[in-house]
């Protein structure tokens, strides 16, 4: 199976800030790596897929990037609606296998 | 609209045998696969396995190859999934979502709401 790890596993921001999370992959992925949202009690939701394609109706703030092993998804202007936490997730073999989340906290 | 939509929570004794379901809507069932995926509560994410309901073909995680069986209905449009001796590690929230394949690779785009299951000992 291809581990993801994510980093940080959690991290504090303010409304405005600029925030990055990292995805690292065990191999070599090409670009085939998505992201999610999830917010508590829900499913998640797609933001970003093949890397850096911004899913229908995702606001411009959210960005993906990278390839092969390290990704990076940012928020450019932390919005109080983006407090969740956010999940990489790998399509390029089965199990198609997700990172451990990144929490994001209001601080 | 693209819906799907899962069954209720089900509490069960350790041991017992369950099948819950995640009916779709809003598309051609038969021409995407459906992806389940579990969550333990306050915890992350684990793909368990797809199947596309167009021809039955499973693949299973290796993680939960013989622990559950995935199968669909393509006549009510609607996938399942079924434990025979459910345990109390089997406690969780597990998701049913719609994979969409691209030039780009696969991802998920629609997910149901989610069933919580929870099984005592």
């Amino acid at each position: 199976d291809i581990q993801m790890d994510q980093s940080p596993s959690s991290l504090s921001a303010s409304v405005g800030d600029r925030v990055t999370i990292s995805c690292r992959a065990s191999q070599d992925i090409g670009t085939y790596l998505n992201w999610y949202q999830q917010k508590p009690g829900k499913a998640p939701n797609l933001l970003i897929y093949a890397a850096s394609s911004l899913q229908s109706g995702v606001p411009s703030r959210f960005s993906g990037g990278g390839s092969g092993t390290d990704f990076t998804l940012t928020i450019t202007s932390l919005q109080p609606e983006d407090f969740a936490t956010y999940y990489c997730q790998q399509s390029y073999s089965s199990p198609r296998t997700f990172g451990q989340g990144t929490k994001v906290e209001i601080k | 609209e693209v819906q799907l939509v899962q069954s209720g929570a089900e509490v069960k004794q350790s041991g017992e045998s369950l099948r819950i379901s995640c009916k779709g809507s809003g598309y051609t069932f038969t021409n995407y696969w459906i992806a389940w995926v579990r969550q333990i509560p306050g915890k992350g994410l684990d793909w368990m396995g797809v199947i596309y309901p167009g021809d039955s073909d499973t693949t299973y995680s290796p993680s939960f190859q013989g622990q559950v069986t995935i199968s669909a209905d393509k006549s009510i449009s609607t996938a399942y999934l079924q434990w025979s001796g459910l345990k109390a590690s089997d406690s969780a929230i597990y998701y049913c979502a719609r994979r969409h394949y691209t030039s780009g690779g696969s991802f998920f785009d629609y997910w149901g709401q989610g069933t919580l299951v929870t099984v005592s000992s």
